[in-house]
């Protein structure tokens, strides 16, 4: 079976700051990752994804997130945080071969970004 | 904005009754996926069609039924509401049956309050 923890119900940090938000997943098999962010009364939206190549993926709004194999995480990152990336994230997983196409979600993280 | 549409976006009724959401996907988007979201739960997968035909079950009560219309949009059918069905629905679509690699792209949801 195929899983997904995003430890950490909220995250806070400063306007301006570096911001985390943690992903550590567990499937049989080559693992295929997702973020998507959920602003308030609103639906999920797409950031970035990683397939294969490089662990470094790069997506929308300055989100960037690496993907770690050995510790099997892929956590989400920007350099500086803005107000307005106040929001609900979402991890997911998919697995091609020895899992299920579709997507495990993440219960999610909160994301407060303080002025 | 997404491609995909929702609706209606709220809904209000009372226990014992039955609703229908609509969701219509992205051109060309050949499946959709269902998803309740609630607080305690996070985000649960439902219900999966392809091109018509159901193709996966997730937590999908017996009193919850869909289905994939010719011109593609689905229909979420809940009947018998209890207090606790009361959450948000997302649909979501993405252009194949089992791409693991492609993105879901979300509706706004219908938040339904069952009183």
């Amino acid at each position: 079976a195929q899983s997904v923890a995003q430890p950490e119900d909220q995250v806070n940090v400063a306007e301006g700051n570096p911001l985390t938000v943690k992903c550590t997943y567990s499937v049989s098999g080559n693992p295929y990752l997702f973020w998507y962010v959920q602003y308030p009364n609103r639906g999920l939206q797409f950031l970035l994804k990683y397939i294969t190549g490089d662990n470094l993926v790069k997506g929308s709004y300055g989100f960037e997130a690496e993907f770690n194999k050995s510790q099997t995480s892929f956590h989400l990152k920007k350099p500086s945080a803005l107000v307005s990336d106040s929001a609900l994230y979402f991890c997911a997983v998919r697995v091609g071969t020895g899992g299920s196409y579709i997507p495990t979600f993440g219960r999610g993280t909160s994301l407060i970004v303080h002025p | 904005d997404s491609g995909v549409t929702q609706t209606p976006k709220h809904l209000i009724t009372a226990t014992g009754q039955r609703v229908t959401l609509r969701c219509s996907p992205r051109s060309g988007d050949l499946s959709v996926y269902w998803y309740q979201q609630s607080l305690d739960q996070g985000l649960q997968f439902l219900i999966h069609y392809y091109n018509g035909e159901e193709r996966a079950k997730g937590n999908i009560l017996e009193r919850f039924s869909a289905q994939q219309f010719p011109d593609l949009h689905s229909e979420l059918n809940l009947s018998s509401l209890e207090l606790g069905d009361s959450a948000l629905y997302f649909c979501a679509s993405s252009p194949r049956l089992a791409g693991v690699v492609d993105t879901q792209y979300f509706g706004p949801g219908t938040r339904l309050t069952v009183l």
